[in-house]
């Protein structure tokens, strides 16, 4: 299994400004997903981030808003642009696992964040 | 979108089977059938899998039908922890196969 840890796990941020959340993963990972769950929702899936190249969005979702970054194996950001109290959520960083698979071949999550733009 | 559609919710008694149903109509040959569960403020949990196959684990069994358009979760003695959404997907078994989520079921369990 993965151990994810995203930070911040909550926040409250004004409108206009940006956040960044970072999720860490205690194995090196192939793939690592970001969703976004807004208030009594169901997930849905903002980008695909693989180490070493560019993000894949999801329909509807821009690079401008929720640029990512993956330096290694193990860690990712997503940033959440020019907030609006639209963006209220809570964002999670996912995870399929690399070198020995999980025989299940599950995605592993984080405990998300929950972000409040008022 | 989604291939898959449940019941948005179920109840049922502490102590009996939960069965939770799903249909995927549109399941390709080299999808398999997934259950995830979210429990109140987590992220999303692993439950079990399938192909064509029955299966069978520690926290649950999958019925799957025989020409795979439908498969039902059996949580054989609910307890109020099992208190969650269920959600029902469909995915290729490659790593980079993402999991789009559908609207899931939301089981509640009764004392």
């Amino acid at each position: 299994s993965a151990v994810i840890s995203q930070k911040p796990s909550r926040d409250i941020c004004q409108r206009g400004t940006s956040l960044t959340i970072q999720c860490q993963v205690d194995s090196q990972v192939t793939m690592m997903f970001w969703y976004r769950q807004q208030p009594g929702q169901s997930l849905t899936l903002i980008a695909t981030a693989n180490q070493g190249s560019e993000a894949t969005y999801e329909s509807g979702f821009v690079i401008d808003k929720f640029p990512i970054s993956r330096p290694n194996l193990t860690f990712s950001t997503l940033t959440v642009s020019n907030m609006s109290p639209e963006d209220s959520s809570i964002y999670l960083c996912s995870v399929s696992m690399t070198g020995s698979v999980s025989i299940y071949n599950e995605q592993f999550f984080g405990p998300g964040t929950r972000l409040t733009v008022l | 979108d989604a291939k898959t559609t449940q019941p948005p919710s179920m109840d049922c008694a502490e102590g009996r089977a939960a069965n939770l149903p799903c249909n995927h109509s549109t399941i390709s040959g080299n999808e398999y059938v997934y259950w995830y569960r979210q429990i109140h403020s987590q992220g999303p949990q692993y439950i079990i899998h399938g192909l064509k196959n029955n299966e069978t684990n520690e926290m649950a069994s999958l019925i799957i039908t025989e020409d795979r358009k439908s498969s039902t979760l059996i949580l054989p003695h609910a307890t109020l922890r099992d208190t969650a959404v269920y959600y029902c997907i469909v995915r290729g078994w490659g790593r980079d196969d993402k999991i789009i989520f559908g609207k899931g079921t939301r089981l509640h369990i009764l004392p």
